[in-house]
C-alpha cells in the first residue's frame, strides 16, 4: 500500500468557517508533510512533522494549525481563512525526515480549497 | 539556501521529437526527484535519483543526475501527446528534511 489519502477533495468554506483537513498513511512512514500549491506555481512547504512532533514550520500563519494525533494522522485545521489561501493542499509522507536512503515522499491527491 | 531551477518553463513540441528538460540546484544535496503533474490532480513520482551517474529510464522519460554539476536531466524520447503536463524536479535540503521544488516545465505535445 503506498497511498496517502486526503479528506475532503475539495472543499468551500466562507472566511468565519472552522474546518478540518485530513490526510492519512499506512506505510509506517514517520514523517508527514503539508503542501500548499497555488495554480501553475511548485508546491510550497508547510509543515513538517517527523515522528509526530511538529519539526518545520515555514512561517505560516496561525490561521493554519497542523496536528498529528499519531504516526498515520495527519490534519490541517483552518479557521478564519482569506480568499487568497484558496489552493491545492496536498499531503505527503515518507519513511524519515532527515537523511537516509529511500525517503522518497508519496504525495496524497489533494484537497482543493476555496475560501469565499 | 536551497535553490531549484527548470528550463525550460514552457515546451511545446511535437509528437515524435526528443527534447530534453533541466534541472539546476544551488547547492550540494543527495536526491533528486522527478514528478509528473496533471492539471488539477497531484503529483505523481516518477523518478528517484539517489547517487552520481544515477540515469533511470521508463518508457519514452530518462532521468539522470551528475551531482558535481548540480544538475539533473529529463530527457523525452520521441513524444507522444499522454506525456502532455507539468514536470517538477525537487531536491532534498541536507539535514532539514525539507523537499525544495524547481519552477515546473509544462509540456505540450502536440499530434
Amino acid at each position: 500500500d503506498t497511498e496517502v489519502t486526503q479528506t475532503p477533495k475539495h472543499l468551500v468554506m466562507g472566511m468565519t468557517n472552522k474546518k478540518s483537513l485530513k490526510c492519512e498513511q499506512h506505510m509506517g512512514h514517520r514523517a508527514m508533510y503539508w503542501y500548499k500549491q497555488k495554480a501553475k506555481k511548485p508546491p510550497e512547504l508547510m509543515f513538517v512533522y517527523s515522528y509526530e512532533k511538529l519539526s518545520i514550520n515555514e512561517s505560516v500563519p496561525s490561521r493554519f494549525s497542523p496536528e498529528c494525533p499519531n504516526s498515520s494522522l495527519l490534519n490541517l485545521h483552518l479557521h478564519a481563512l482569506q480568499p487568497e489561501d484558496s489552493a491545492l493542499y496536498l499531503c505527503a509522507s515518507s519513511q524519515d525526515a532527515q537523511q537516509q536512503a529511500n525517503t522518497e515522499a508519496f504525495f496524497g491527491q489533494g484537497t482543493r480549497l476555496t475560501v469565499v | 539556501e536551497l535553490k531549484v531551477e527548470q528550463n525550460p518553463l514552457f515546451l511545446s513540441m511535437q509528437e515524435g521529437k526528443n527534447y530534453t528538460i533541466y534541472c539546476n540546484y544551488s547547492t550540494t544535496s543527495d536526491r533528486l526527484y522527478w514528478y509528473r503533474q496533471d492539471p488539477g490532480k497531484s503529483l505523481e513520482s516518477l523518478f528517484v535519483l539517489l547517487s552520481n551517474g544515477a540515469v533511470k529510464q521508463e518508457g519514452r522519460l530518462m532521468a539522470s543526475l551528475d551531482t558535481k554539476a548540480r544538475l539533473s536531466t529529463l530527457h523525452i524520447t520521441a513524444a507522444v501527446h499522454d506525456l502532455s503536463a507539468t514536470y517538477f524536479c525537487a531536491v532534498d535540503e541536507r539535514n532539514t528534511g525539507k523537499l525544495i521544488f524547481g519552477q515546473g516545465t509544462t509540456l505540450q505535445v502536440k499530434p
